[in-house]
């Protein structure tokens, strides 16, 4: 079986500070692993992905997301936040052998993220 | 990047009416398409998993009466909410799955639908 979880149900942080969004994973092979942001009343949108290569993966908006295998952590990044990041994030993981039903991929609950002036 | 068009974005109706939720992929094809629900409360809870050409795959605990999929294409899914009641009031979102290797799933803006 595959989950997700992201620890944190919010992160507040200053604009211009760095942010940090927390995601840990656990699936049966090697996992495909996403990252979404959601604004107030909207569908989500894609932000990134890891299926394979550079553990470093850089994305949308300035994102990147570190992949840790070790750690089974996925957490995502940015070096300067803005009041504009302030948004739901979603982590997701996928099994894409699709090993015991888990084809579809698994959301965690969201992270607010808060970003103040 | 990938376009997935949801329509209606809002829809107030009577209650015991019924309310059909289009969701279409612009600019790739998706054999897969899922429906899920958000709560207040943020989390989303995946309803059905939508196949083209087959029936729809729901979760447990989702009345495959009530909340009808259809996936005639490989661009297009809907969800009909039947006999919708004050309860069924929530955030509805789609997304559909390219049907490339990485198979990225994009989403749908989202429909409020609320019961009146």
């Amino acid at each position: 079986a595959q989950s997700v979880a992201q620890p944190e149900d919010q992160v507040k942080v200053a604009e211009g500070n760095p942010l940090t969004v927390k995601c840990t994973y656990s699936v049966s092979g090697n996992p495909y692993l996403f990252w979404y942001v959601q604004y107030p009343n909207r569908g989500l949108q894609f932000l990134l992905k890891y299926i394979t290569g550079d553990n470093l993966v850089k994305g949308s908006y300035g994102f990147e997301a570190e992949f840790n295998k070790s750690q089974t952590s996925f957490h995502l990044k940015k070096p300067s936040a803005l009041v504009s990041d302030s948004a739901l994030y979603f982590c997701a993981v996928r099994d894409p052998l699709g090993a015991g039903g888990s084809y579809i991929p698994t959301f965690g609950r969201g992270t607010s993220l808060i970003v103040h002036p | 990047g990938a376009v997935v068009s949801q329509h209606p974005s809002r829809v107030i109706c009577k209650s015991g009416t019924s309310v059909k939720i289009e969701c279409r992929s612009l600019d790739f094809q998706a054999t897969t398409m899922f429906w899920y629900r958000q709560f207040p409360k943020k989390s989303l809870m995946l309803m059905a998993t939508s196949n083209e050409g087959s029936k729809a795959t729901y979760e447990q605990g989702v009345e495959k009466d009530k909340f009808l999929i259809n996936h005639a294409s490989l661009t297009l899914s809907t969800l009909t909410v039947t006999s919708a009641h004050p309860e069924d009031s929530s955030f509805y979102i789609c997304s559909a799955r390219d049907d490339s290797l990485l198979g990225i799933q994009y989403f749908g803006a989202g429909t409020r639908l609320s019961v009146l």
